[in-house]
């Protein structure tokens, strides 16, 4: 089965690091295009981040740029996220996604980790 | 950043009626339009991608037309598992946006 399963979310205070993890199983993510995107509760997705097929691209959204890092771990099979600095506003689920075949489309999607930014 | 517009907010419709989803970009973004479905307490599924084609799995009753700025997404008799809320998203240009939504629920 094609999956993707995200650790590392939790509570943190204003300021601080959290390093997000997502773990494929039933397909390798080396060569794919793999993303992070978050959603605050009951508002519409955000794309947060993607790394291209072959590690040499990445992009940010304005709100992380100079924070956060997109990462691939091709021998653990593993995306990361690292997120420095962390601000309230940066309080929502993340998820990770990539496409399971070689195009861009993300089909496979983690089943999301809550970040939580509060005092 | 392009706009994504997606109407109406709200469809209410019963089971085995057809829906009909709109979008509109801010410019054109091509072909390069997805549709993803959400239902609670879980993470969007893609359903249509570059505009028309539909992603492994996803059943027929579900299609997506359009180019340019207008998009829509069409499901064509809708069953139980159906309602729940429709994004659209581009991959025209960095970033990539969504659309604020429309929920499909029963009347």
């Amino acid at each position: 089965e094609v999956q993707l399963v995200e650790s590392g979310g939790g509570l943190v205070q204003p300021g601080g690091s959290l390093r997000l993890s997502c773990a494929a199983s039933g397909f390798t993510l080396s060569r794919k295009w793999v993303h992070w995107v978050r959603q605050v509760p009951g508002k519409g997705p955000v794309w947060v981040s993607r790394l291209n097929a072959d590690g040499t691209s990445t992009n940010y959204a304005d709100a992380v740029k100079g924070r956060f890092t997109i990462s691939r771990d091709d021998a653990k099979n593993t995306l990361h996220l690292q997120m420095n600095s962390l601000r309230a506003e940066d309080t929502a689920v993340y998820y990770c996604a990539s496409a399971s075949g070689s195009g861009w489309w993300p089909d496979c999607w983690g089943q999301g980790t809550l970040v939580t930014v509060s005092s | 950043e392009i706009v994504l517009t997606q109407s109406p907010a709200t469809l209410s419709l019963s089971p085995g009626e057809r829906a009909t989803l709109s979008c509109k970009a801010s410019q054109s973004v091509s072909s390069s339009l997805a549709w993803y479905q959400q239902k609670p307490g879980q993470a969007p599924r893609l359903l249509i991608y570059d505009a028309s084609n539909r992603a492994t799995g996803i059943p027929a009753r579900f299609s997506g037309s359009g180019s340019g700025t207008d998009f829509t997404l069409t499901i064509s008799s809708l069953e139980p598992e159906d309602f729940a809320v429709y994004y659209c998203q581009h991959r025209s240009s960095w970033p990539p946006t969504f659309g604020q939504g429309t929920k499909v629920e029963i009347k």
